[in-house]
């Protein structure tokens, strides 16, 4: 267990709707990583959150929105959704101290959405 | 950019084998490599790192890695692997510069047969 929990675990929708994941990082990490694992794309990274700024971000479509709250979980909002947006959703955390250049990221069960 | 590529998709082994799983970056800049454990239906786990120093690297499980900065590998292996280590195992690369995002190889499965 690696102290990141994500909610829903699963989630089925149907294209056109709009979704919302849940993360809670570890204990104390002040920063929150999206990734998209998918089988033709493989594991991508969306975005970084540190202490409630956006830090980085990665092949996130503009679709896709996320935000950090004062509390530090976050929220991935995924709008319009296509089927290829299929896939499972990590999320990860870290620290946040050593400035991200060294920081391990622990990840999250992941929230499996199905596109309908 | 920064890349990583892992040159076998699946890795077939017998129980109690050696195994050597394939990683190759590419980057301009000086980087951090990672190796990742993902077993079915769970997240992914961190196995070992290379962030400086001696260029093996050992981790859980009884894996360690390589750092082999002319030929830009970062190989895992295991002297005699477990049932238990089948999984899929993502190499990962960061670079100094900038913020630890991480780039991800497409995976390589590890299929540890009796």
């Amino acid at each position: 267990d690696s102290g990141v929990t994500q909610t829903p675990k699963h989630l089925i929708t149907a294209t056109g709707q709009r979704v919302t994941l849940r993360c809670s990082p570890r204990s104390g990490d002040l920063s929150v990583y999206w990734y998209q694992q998918s089988l033709d794309q493989g594991l991508q990274f969306l975005i970084q959150y540190y202490n409630g700024e956006e830090r980085a971000k990665g092949n996130i479509l503009e679709r896709f929105s996320a935000q950090q709250f004062p509390d530090l979980h976050s929220e991935l909002n995924l709008s319009s959704l296509e089927l290829g947006d299929s896939a499972l959703y990590f999320c990860a955390s870290s620290d946040g101290l050593a400035g991200g250049l060294q920081e391990t990221q622990y990840f999250g069960p992941g929230t499996r959405l199905l596109v309908l | 950019a920064q890349s990583v590529t892992q040159l076998d998709s699946q890795v077939p082994v017998f129980e109690e084998a050696p195994v050597e799983l394939r990683c190759n970056y590419s980057s301009s800049v000086s980087v951090y490599l990672f190796w990742y454990v993902q077993y079915p239906n769970q997240g992914l786990q961190l196995l070992l790192k290379y962030l400086s120093g001696s260029t093996l690297v050992k981790g859980i499980n009884g894996f360690e890695a390589e750092f082999n900065k002319s030929q830009t590998s970062f190989h895992l292996r295991k002297p005699s692997v477990h049932i238990s280590d089948t999984a899929e195992y993502f190499c990962a690369v960061s670079e100094y510069s900038g913020y630890s995002t991480l780039t991800f190889g497409k995976g390589t499965m590890l299929l540890v047969s009796p």
